[in-house]
């Protein structure tokens, strides 16, 4: 796993209520992801970051939120989790352009 | 933009069997890493190939191979000789080289079903 770990690895929340996603890394790792899982649709990419304080969107980010301000940490905030929002999260990282991406355990999120 | 199509949604085979899995990618990029991961009913995300876009040559490990092809946006991944723990969705990703911020992309895997 690369010293990348997700907590929790499982939740159930109620509809409306926020919920924090954390994804921790010992590696230095520069780049990192957050990815949810869902029959059909593969991993879809919801925010990543390319450094501290340094966060962007990805395809499906409506809904979320994403802070770092540390290297090692990575979190994905719902503000107002949805029943949409049940999935399995995936954490990634990278150290650069030509390496491959280490990936966490993922989270299963339910929201009831 | 850049996007990985997985037009394989599930494959199902008999043991020994050789099947492929197509992969096909856009990218404005000229220089950009293309990857393979597999997922077994375990869960975990497990690498499998890294090539870049400068590197055409074909790959082989053990009973994989894969196929890169600028030409057509492709690369593909075979397995020969199947065996039932090959069973996994296979994701395929891209990654483009550009300045500060990279997004890694997946497409949307291919559920691999190999039957004894």
């Amino acid at each position: 796993d690369a010293g990348i770990t997700q907590s929790p690895r499982h939740k159930v929340t109620e509809t409306g209520t926020p919920v924090t996603l954390r994804c921790h890394q010992t590696e230095n790792h520069r780049y990192m992801y957050w990815y949810r899982q869902d029959p059909g649709h593969g991993l879809r990419l919801i925010h990543y970051s390319y450094g501290v304080k340094d966060t962007d969107k990805g395809e499906v980010s409506d809904g979320y939120s994403v802070s770092r301000s540390k290297t090692e940490d990575f979190l994905l905030t719902l503000e107002s989790a949805t029943s949409s929002q049940t999935s399995v999260y995936f954490c990634a990282a990278l150290q650069g352009l030509n390496t491959e991406a280490f990936f966490g355990q993922g989270t299963r999120l339910t929201v009831v | 933009a850049q996007k990985v199509t997985q037009a394989q949604t599930e494959i199902s085979v008999v043991e020994k069997e050789d099947v492929t899995l197509d992969c096909v990618y856009e990218t404005r990029d000229t220089t950009y890493y293309l990857f393979w991961y597999k997922q077994p009913p375990s869960g975990e995300l497990v690498f499998l190939i890294r090539r870049n876009s400068f590197d055409e040559q074909n790959e082989i490990s053990g009973r994989y191979s894969w196929n890169f092809q600028k030409s057509t946006s492709s690369f593909n991944f075979t397995i020969t000789a199947s065996q039932v723990v090959d069973s996994a969705v296979y994701f395929c990703a891209l990654s483009e080289a550009g300045e500060g911020a990279q997004k890694l992309v997946f497409g949307q895997g291919t559920r691999l079903t190999i039957n004894p």
